[in-house]
This record gives C-alpha cells, sequence and structure tokens, in this order.
C-alpha cells in the first residue's frame, strides 16, 4: 500500500530564517497535497501538485513536486510566528470508483522569536 | 460559504456509552471521508462514501464503529460502546469525486472517553 513519509517529524526555526519540509511517497504520486493545521483546528488546503516538475507558490510558501512524482517538498522563505503549525503531505490514492487521500504523519512546525 | 459543519466540537463521555459525531459536507459535493486524529497514529481515514454510498470501510478500526450517510447533505459516525482508546479528534471532509479534486476538512469532534 502506498505511504507517505514525511521530514523532519518536527523544526524549530528562528524567527526570519527559511526552512524545507519534504515529504516522500514509495509510489507514483498522483496528486499531492499540503495543508496545514492549527492545534484545537481542522486542516487547512495549503496547494496541490500533479504534474512532474510541477511548483506553485502561494505568499511565501512554495511546493514542489519532483519529475519522478515521488517527492515532494515545501519551503518557507523567511519564516513568520503565522507559520507555525502542523504541515501534512496528502496522497491521491486511485480507487475503484473514487479516490481517497492518505496523509503522512506530518511535520510541527515551531517559530522561534 | 459554508464549509463542513461538524457536531459536536467537543464530546466528553464515559466508557460504554454511545457516541455520534455529525457531518454536513459542502453543498454539492458527492464524497465525504471520515478521519481520525491521534497523537500516536496521526491523521488516519476511516471510511469515505461517494454518492452517499460507501466506497472503502477498511480503515473503521472495529465493529463499535459505524457510518452512515442517508442523503448527500448528512452522514453519522457512530461508535458503542465506545472506549477510552476511541479519545481523539474526528475530522469529516468532503470533495467532489474525481480524483485530483481537493478535499475540505470540518473543524473536527474532539472526543474524550473517560
Amino acid at each position: 500500500s502506498q505511504e507517505l513519509e514525511q521530514s523532519p517529524q518536527s523544526l524549530i526555526v528562528q524567527e526570519g530564517k527559511n526552512l524545507t519540509i519534504n515529504c516522500t511517497s514509495s509510489k507514483t504520486l498522483y496528486g499531492l497535497y499540503w495543508y496545514k493545521q492549527k492545534y484545537g483546528e481542522g486542516l487547512i488546503f495549503l496547494m496541490m501538485l500533479q504534474k512532474g516538475g510541477e511548483e506553485k507558490s502561494h505568499e511565501k510558501i512554495t511546493a514542489k513536486l519532483d519529475e519522478k512524482k515521488q517527492q515532494s517538498s515545501l519551503h518557507i522563505t523567511a519564516s513568520q510566528p503565522s507559520h507555525a503549525g502542523i504541515y501534512l503531505c496528502g496522497a491521491d490514492k486511485i480507487g475503484s470508483s473514487a479516490s481517497k487521500i492518505i496523509f503522512g504523519s506530518g511535520t510541527r512546525l515551531s517559530i522561534r522569536p | 460559504d459554508a464549509g463542513v459543519i461538524q457536531s459536536p466540537r467537543h464530546e466528553v463521555t464515559e466508557m460504554g456509552q454511545e457516541v455520534t459525531l455529525r457531518c454536513k459536507p459542502i453543498s454539492g459535493h458527492n464524497s465525504l471521508f471520515w478521519y481520525r486524529q491521534t497523537m500516536m497514529r496521526g491523521l488516519e481515514l476511516l471510511i469515505y462514501f461517494n454518492n452517499n454510498v460507501p466506497i472503502d470501510d477498511s480503515g473503521m478500526p472495529e465493529d463499535r464503529f459505524s457510518a452512515k450517510m442517508p442523503n448527500a447533505s448528512f452522514s453519522t459516525l457512530k461508535i458503542q460502546p465506545s472506549e477510552p482508546r476511541d479519545s481523539a479528534v474526528y475530522f469529516c471532509a468532503s470533495s467532489l469525486t474525481a480524483s485530483g479534486n481537493t478535499i475540505y476538512f470540518g473543524e473536527g469532534s474532539w472526543l474524550t472517553v473517560v
């Protein structure tokens, strides 16, 4: 079965510094999703990537999907306290008549002032 | 626009009691998902529906868990009887069916079984 591994599991970064979170799949990804979760809240959709080599950006967050479509990275530039939270990658798992998304274990990001 | 609506947001119940969690998906979405999140196991897919029909319930942990979707705008996840190890955050999410469509999450139901 398809599994997603995220690294690192947790990260503490000085405010203003850049950081990268990785998501690796054991199988080819048909769709890769990045979500952010704050404690006590639901998951907020950030970006979706589908094509090999695709890159998307939103404000200071950039996500990339490699050409082989087995690895994605999420990069935050000039981190701010508002970036703190848990980042989860999710992969589209093709089913018989509908797809479902499975998730990695998440990366807990803390921003140190 | 209203997102996915879940109720209750928080519930504390005694072991052995029945728990019912409710979900209203985004209007027009025809896929609905129930996830469970714990510190130990992360975010797990329990079951998902397509056009109100359960497609894959392989993630449902035990027979104590059941889910229904009587119509396109309502779903329930029931635990009977509840046990302390069921304590978790239960998320409902919805999407359009086709692969590659983003799924949108509710804010979760925090369940504590004592």
